[in-house]
């Protein structure tokens, strides 16, 4: 079956320390991957896009790996924050170069003080 | 703030009731989206509209009617609802549907409902 698949456990981190999430999928071949934030109680705001050609965008403290091979991406934040805190949620395209993408159900990342 | 509001907040309703959700973006984007997320569960696409016609009806139940009267408002209108459609109701907007793979979404800050 086709899944997309987040850790369903929450991270819980050090301040100052790299976070790192995961998304993998099985059998997909997406054009593109995306990372969301989400807030308790609020609506996902776009982080970071990698295109299949790329292999790492980094953005601020944020970098995004993007492993065709491995059908993974990997989601860093270094020098965490408390504010860091939240659920982070990648979404891809399901159907190879469509504009609609597909969400998996997140990961919470709690940074500790 | 994203650009995009939705109206109400918050919605409790009874299995009887009809109510609708708004949904305004003030992005001057082309394309609109109605999303349902439940506790555990992935952000489930609903409806999907492009210059005001519906291009993407995902299976979803007939007592969820979506309106999209311009480019810049989307109403879902509820009826008869059951208590396993309790859940935030998220509208997002994008540029456009031309197939840019560059595009991404920018949601409200949600609706969440509970059907009693």
């Amino acid at each position: 079956s086709q899944k997309i698949e987040q850790n369903s456990e929450a991270l819980n981190i050090q301040e100052g320390k790299t976070a790192t999430l995961t998304c993998n999928y099985t059998n997909y071949s997406p054009a593109y991957l995306q990372w969301y934030r989400q807030d308790p109680g609020r609506g996902p705001v776009f982080l970071l896009l990698i295109r299949e050609n790329e292999k790492e965008k980094r953005k601020e403290r944020l970098k995004v790996t993007f492993d065709t091979t491995l059908k993974q991406s990997l989601f860093h934040i270094t020098a965490s924050q408390p504010a860091d805190s939240a659920t982070y949620l990648c979404a891809l395209d399901v159907s190879g170069g469509s504009y609609i993408p597909t969400f998996g159900r997140g990961t919470s990342l709690i940074v500790h003080p | 703030e994203t650009g995009v509001t939705q109206t109400p907040r918050h919605l409790v309703m009874g299995m009887t009731n009809k109510k609708s959700l708004k949904c305004e973006q003030h992005l001057g984007h082309n394309a609109m989206y109605w999303y349902k997320q439940s506790a555990k569960k992935p952000l489930e696409l609903m409806f999907v509209y492009s210059l005001e016609e519906r291009v993407e009806n995902n299976s979803v139940p007939s007592r969820f009617s979506p309106e999209c009267p311009n480019s810049s408002h989307l109403f879902l209108h509820l009826h008869t609802l059951q208590p396993e459609d309790s859940a935030l109701y998220l509208c997002a907007s994008s540029q456009d549907t031309s197939g840019s793979l560059t595009d991404t979404q920018y949601f409200g800050p949600g609706t969440r409902l509970t059907v009693l």
